[in-house]
């Protein structure tokens, strides 16, 4: 089955303990995204990615890290967790810009 | 400023009534795509129709259409014969930039109520 995977699903942490968020897809995708969604502000962009090796900023990088060293996975790092990074997160994935993004089922990060 | 606005953050239909979803977006790109996406309560993100911006014909998949009016910024979603499966939040996104680069951009949501 075609589809992206995020873990985990549900997370409480607290401040300052590094975690990561992994990613997978299967659809052979180039490239993937990630995004945080807060109530009223609906999902921005943190950071997204073209292909191996190559990543860039969103709309809201600070206090994020990525990296893209396979095809198929884009995990997020977040090295310092802080409690404004209390949010469902939410990886996409597309074949190319002009088609639809394929998201994972998210991430809901509590940290304390 | 905001570059996707969608200003119901709720609306209430009659089952098997239509209703449309506003969305008027800012870009100074001319190549871009507009998206429409469902979120029912269970959270996931469900991909419904696209725009691309050179395309003369409205989008339509289904029960889902896009009106789209380039000169008015504006990328309307109309859903004909509501369900109540439809309750939801719909969220308007746009992609910028040349092919190649893929940063995407979204409302703030409206939540949609089916009344039976």
């Amino acid at each position: 089955e075609a589809q992206v995977t995020q873990n985990p699903r549900y997370l409480i942490t607290v401040t300052g303990k590094k975690l990561t968020v992994t990613c997978s897809q299967n659809m052979n995708h180039e490239y993937m995204s990630w995004y945080r969604q807060d109530p009223g502000l609906g999902l921005r962009q943190i950071y997204y990615s073209m292909n191996v090796e190559v990543t860039d900023k969103g709309d809201v990088p600070e206090g994020y890290k990525v990296s893209r060293k396979e095809k198929r996975n884009f995990p997020l790092i977040l090295e310092s967790p802080s409690p404004n990074q209390t949010s469902l997160y939410f990886c996409a994935s597309s074949p190319t810009p002009s088609l639809e993004q394929f998201f994972g089922p998210g991430t809901r990060l509590t940290v304390l | 400023a905001q570059k996707i606005t969608q200003t119901q953050p709720g609306m209430f239909v009659q089952e098997k009534e239509a209703v449309t979803l506003d969305c008027t977006y800012d870009t100074s790109d001319q190549s871009y795509g507009l998206f429409w996406y469902k979120q029912p309560s269970s959270g996931e993100m469900i991909f419904l129709i696209y725009q691309g911006s050179y395309d003369e014909q409205n989008a339509t998949e289904g029960r889902y259409s896009l009106n789209f009016q380039k000169a008015r910024k504006s990328a309307n979603l109309v859903i004909s014969a509501s369900q109540l499966g439809d309750s939801a939040m719909y969220f308007c996104a746009m992609r910028e930039g040349l092919r190649g680069a893929q940063k995407l951009v979204f409302g703030q949501g409206t939540r949609l109520t089916i009344n039976p």
